[in-house]
């Protein structure tokens, strides 16, 4: 079964600061691998995927999948306070028409004004 | 406004009962999920329903039982409640073929059971 792990599992940042997020993953078949963010009361939002190894950028979001070390980083340019929120790491697992996530059990970041 | 909607946001149930979490989708997508989250586990798969018809199931109790009486509706029934299935139930849609599409979210129903 696929496990997902995410570190740091919380980080603390100024306004403006660079934050890098990690994942490791179990799995070399799984599929994409996608970040969301879920705010306190709110059900998860996703950000961006990548499928192939290298990096994917949009806007201040840039993530990074290397499937040799099975590892994927989600780097947040330029945080601003309304980032602050939990960053959820899922595997896509897609096995006979289903759409299956498993996620990691998230890095809660807070950024300082 | 909400595109998938889930009602109650908030309910209380003792040991025993039985409660039904709805779901609604507005999205058009003809498949959707129901995730579990608890203060101990990560977001956790739970069922998949694609076109009406289930897909996949990954709760090990019947308790747990999916209904889906229309394509944008998957209601979540749960029998003989225990004080372990105290967590949050969100149910999602996708809209694209076999492994693609994002998941949209609705904001959860925060189940009790005291």
């Amino acid at each position: 079964q696929e496990k997902v792990q995410q570190s740091p599992e919380s980080l603390i940042v100024p306004e403006g600061a660079m934050v890098s997020l990690n994942c490791s993953f179990s799995d070399s078949a799984s599929q994409s691998i996608w970040w969301y963010q879920q705010h306190p009361g709110k059900g998860p939002k996703a950000l961006i995927s990548i499928f192939s190894n290298g990096n994917k950028k949009e806007g201040r979001l840039t993530v990074y999948l290397n499937r040799a070390s099975l590892h994927v980083s989600l780097h947040i340019k330029d945080s601003q306070p309304s980032d602050s929120a939990v960053y959820l790491c899922a595997v896509s697992m897609a096995t006979g028409g289903n759409n299956k996530l498993t996620f990691g059990q998230g890095t809660v970041l807070s950024v300082i004004p | 406004d909400p595109k998938i909607i889930q009602k109650p946001k908030y309910l209380v149930a003792v040991t025993g009962s039985e409660k039904i979490l709805i779901c609604e989708q507005y999205l058009g997508h003809n498949a959707m999920y129901w995730y579990r989250q608890s203060a101990k586990k990560p977001l956790e798969f739970m069922f998949s329903y694609s076109y009406q018809k289930l897909m996949d199931n990954q709760t090990a109790s019947s308790r747990f039982q999916p209904q889906s009486s229309k394509k944008n509706h998957l209601d979540l029934q749960i029998t003989a409640l225990k004080p372990d299935d105290s967590a949050t139930y969100f149910c999602a849609s996708s809209g694209g073929g076999a492994g693609t599409g994002q998941l949209y979210f609705g904001e959860g129903s925060k189940l009790t059971v005291l």
